[in-house]
């Protein structure tokens, strides 16, 4: 089945040590956005990418950073991880921008010790 | 900055009953409203994506409403079992807003008991 994989499942870091997370898709979606979503928040977009197009949200820290080296593939960076940036990290993918359907990963849970 | 709220924050119910719960929304610059089931260990599943005032779109037994004018929307679980135990996320989609950027509200929790 097409699908959005992200890996790991969970990942440990140590504070301050730099963390790439990876989301893959079998859709061949344009579009891949990764949602970051603390306890008992709701997700909040991070960036995403048009095709090879970043876009940076204006709030996102510049600690986290994101590469999209072909259509399948997406990674989350991020630089230094703080303790405030334990969270779940869903990736997501829609075939184009607007009111289409996303198609989520099952989200990789990070923790920062 | 736009804020979307869910309500109730979580919810329990016994098999059978029906149920229902809000998304609010800022009804300027609407686009779309999103509706995601999302289960514990496994993918948000979109549900519906509506556009239309007055919208109503079904699925199974979940139906949702759309008002775009008071900035609301309803879903509906008729005759509830307990494989639709989840978290139930509404996310907005503002028109002129970060194009594709859903905001989302912090979601319902769902939990039918047999």
């Amino acid at each position: 089945d097409a699908m959005v994989i992200q890996n790991p499942r969970y990942q440990v870091t140590q504070f301050g040590k730099p963390v790439t997370l990876s989301c893959s898709q079998t859709l061949n979606h344009n579009v891949m956005y990764w949602y970051q979503q603390k306890s008992s928040q709701a997700p909040k977009l991070l960036f995403h990418y048009y095709d090879k197009d970043f876009n940076n949200e204006a709030d996102t820290p510049d600690n986290f950073q994101s590469r999209r080296p072909n259509t399948s593939f997406c990674f989350l960076d991020i630089r230094s991880p703080g303790l405030g940036d334990a969270a779940m990290y869903l990736c997501a993918t829609s075939r184009d921008l607007g009111q289409h359907y996303y198609t989520f990963g099952s989200g990789t849970r990070l923790t920062v010790v | 900055i736009l804020n979307v709220e869910q309500s109730p924050q979580s919810l329990h119910v016994q098999e059978g009953d029906s149920t229902n719960f809000t998304c609010s929304f800022p009804s300027s610059n609407f686009y779309a409203l999103h509706w995601y089931r999302w289960e514990t260990a496994k993918s948000p599943e979109a549900l519906f994506v509506m556009t239309l005032n007055g919208d109503e779109k079904k699925k199974g037994r979940i139906s949702a409403t759309l008002n775009t004018k008071e900035g609301y929307s309803y879903l509906y679980i008729k005759g509830s079992q307990p494989e639709d135990s989840a978290t139930y996320l509404c996310a907005s989609s503002p028109y002129g807003g970060s194009q594709g950027n859903l905001i989302f509200g912090k979601g319902t929790k769902l939990s039918v008991k047999p």
